[in-house]
């Protein structure tokens, strides 16, 4: 199993609605990020978890709220968003073999999200 | 702060042309570059990474880039495009939190179109 899956595949939320957001990889990774990339720019790095912890968050609102339940599972949850956080949401994984900048992130296919 | 920037955000040729896509970067330190394609309402597939072991890098898909410290650039090409080439492509840096893992800061990308 070499991908990453993200589901939902679209969500259309109100702005009082709660929604998760699922990331699921099966090849042992230990390091998870979520991004943000809105309409023809280039994605943004919001949280990044380590070993299940969670080891950057890029100042992110905390209207989104992550979530590292094991080291093949990674949550976004989704609270009180703005019609400005509809974006394409993105995962990703690495390996951490190595440590350092070097490694390889390998990125799901996205969750488009449109807030009402 | 390392970053990337790609020059042109559209570049068009025809099927069988050589394809050139630049990207410079700016780095302290050796950088890990990296190119990622992505395809319409797709995630990010990694193309190809330079990590200091060879300036010429070959990927996937018959893409290469060829590492150039002189010129700080990592341009990627393909001596022949095919109609299936059409996508976003982004050249990333890997800047490193000084912990175990790096954070990608992408280029602002570029579309490239084929024509029949």
């Amino acid at each position: 199993d070499t991908e990453v899956t993200q589901t939902p595949k679209h969500l259309v939320m109100g702005m009082t609605n709660k929604k998760s957001l699922k990331c699921e990889q099966h090849m042992g990774h230990r390091a998870m990020y979520w991004y943000k990339q809105k309409a023809k720019k280039p994605p943004e790095l919001m949280f990044v978890y380590s070993y299940e912890k969670l080891s950057i968050n890029e100042s992110v609102p905390s209207r989104f709220s992550p979530e590292c339940p094991n080291s093949s599972l990674l949550n976004l949850h989704l609270h009180a968003l703005q019609p400005e956080d509809s974006a394409l949401y993105l995962c990703a994984s690495s390996p951490m073999r190595v440590a350092g900048p070097q490694e390889t992130q390998y990125f799901g296919p996205g969750t488009r999200l449109l807030v009402l | 702060a390392q970053s990337v920037t790609q020059l042109g955000s559209h570049v068009s040729v025809s099927e069988g042309a050589l394809v050139l896509l630049r990207c410079n970067y700016s780095s302290s330190v050796p950088p890990y570059l990296f190119w990622y394609v992505q395809y319409p309402n797709q995630g990010l597939q990694l193309l190809l990474k330079y990590t200091s072991a060879a300036t010429l890098v070959k990927g996937i898909n018959g893409f290469e880039a060829e590492f150039k410290k002189s010129e700080t650039s990592f341009h990627l090409t393909k001596p022949s495009a095919h109609m299936s080439d059409a996508a976003e492509y982004f050249c990333a840096v890997s800047e490193d939190y000084g912990g175990s893992q790096g954070n990608l800061i992408f280029g602002k990308g570029t579309k490239l179109s084929v024509k029949p």
